[in-house]
């Protein structure tokens, strides 16, 4: 089965540009996540979707950051201007909503983002 | 709110010896406790977890017990191996908002040596 997909796996960009991280959760998982890894900070979470509406995005830095979840199947993590201390690697999760919280959270690969 | 206390590494052992990776939590509710590992230039993989109290979680050799008098969830594995290196981390996941999310600790480096 394929798991999360994420693109690109690797973005050098200049600041002040816009950058657009994708992902394509599994298929049939209706929970969504944008995470942020930096080693400063750790695992933080920037936002999830549930059913492709954001149910929480107190984690998100700036205004700065946009995300979308058009479809169950793609979701996107924008940055606009990007600055140097945007740098890190983020990782987009998906599973399934359910209640208790015992399903697993599946991560991608990660988006690996530097900004000069 | 939730919170994830880890213990910080690097922790540096010999092949075959004994691991132990503490982590105590802090949460409102009744959550589920995670074990995910993350080997160099990779993503999160799941290692383990545990949905309720006493409950143990074990894969590839490693266990943790969801101790909740404690409130922890301690990592263990009786004889590591050069390829267990990695961050390891502790989470936990609530439902709550009308969702799942994980709070995860800072991670523990682990370095096994020959």
């Amino acid at each position: 089965d394929a798991g999360v997909i994420q693109s690109p796996r690797h973005e050098v960009t200049e600041m002040g540009q816009e950058v657009t991280l994708r992902c394509k959760p599994i298929s049939g998982h209706n929970s969504l996540f944008w995470y942020r890894q930096t080693m400063m900070r750790g695992l933080e979470l920037l936002i999830y979707f549930n059913n492709n509406v954001p149910i929480d995005d107190s984690g998100m830095p700036e205004d700065r950051f946009s995300a979308k979840m058009p479809n169950a199947s793609f979701s996107t993590l924008k940055i606009q201007p990007s600055e140097p201390r945007d740098s890190a690697v983020y990782f987009c999760a998906s599973s399934q909503l359910q209640a208790p919280a015992g399903n697993t959270i599946y991560f991608g690969e990660g988006s690996w983002l530097t900004v000069v | 709110g939730d919170s994830v206390t880890q213990m910080e590494g690097p922790v540096t052992l010999s092949e075959e010896a004994f691991l132990t990776i503490n982590c105590t939590y802090t949460a409102t509710g009744y959550p589920s406790l995670f074990w995910y590992v993350q080997y160099p230039g990779e993503g999160l993989q799941l290692l383990l977890k545990a949905t309720k109290a006493d409950d143990k979680g074990s894969n590839k050799g490693f266990e943790a017990t969801y101790r909740k008098e404690t409130t922890s969830f301690h990592l263990e594995k009786g004889s590591v191996q050069v390829s267990d290196s990695a961050v390891y981390f502790c989470a936990l996941s609530s439902f709550t908002g009308g969702g799942n999310k994980l709070t995860f600790g800072t991670g523990t480096q682990l370095k096994v040596e020959l």
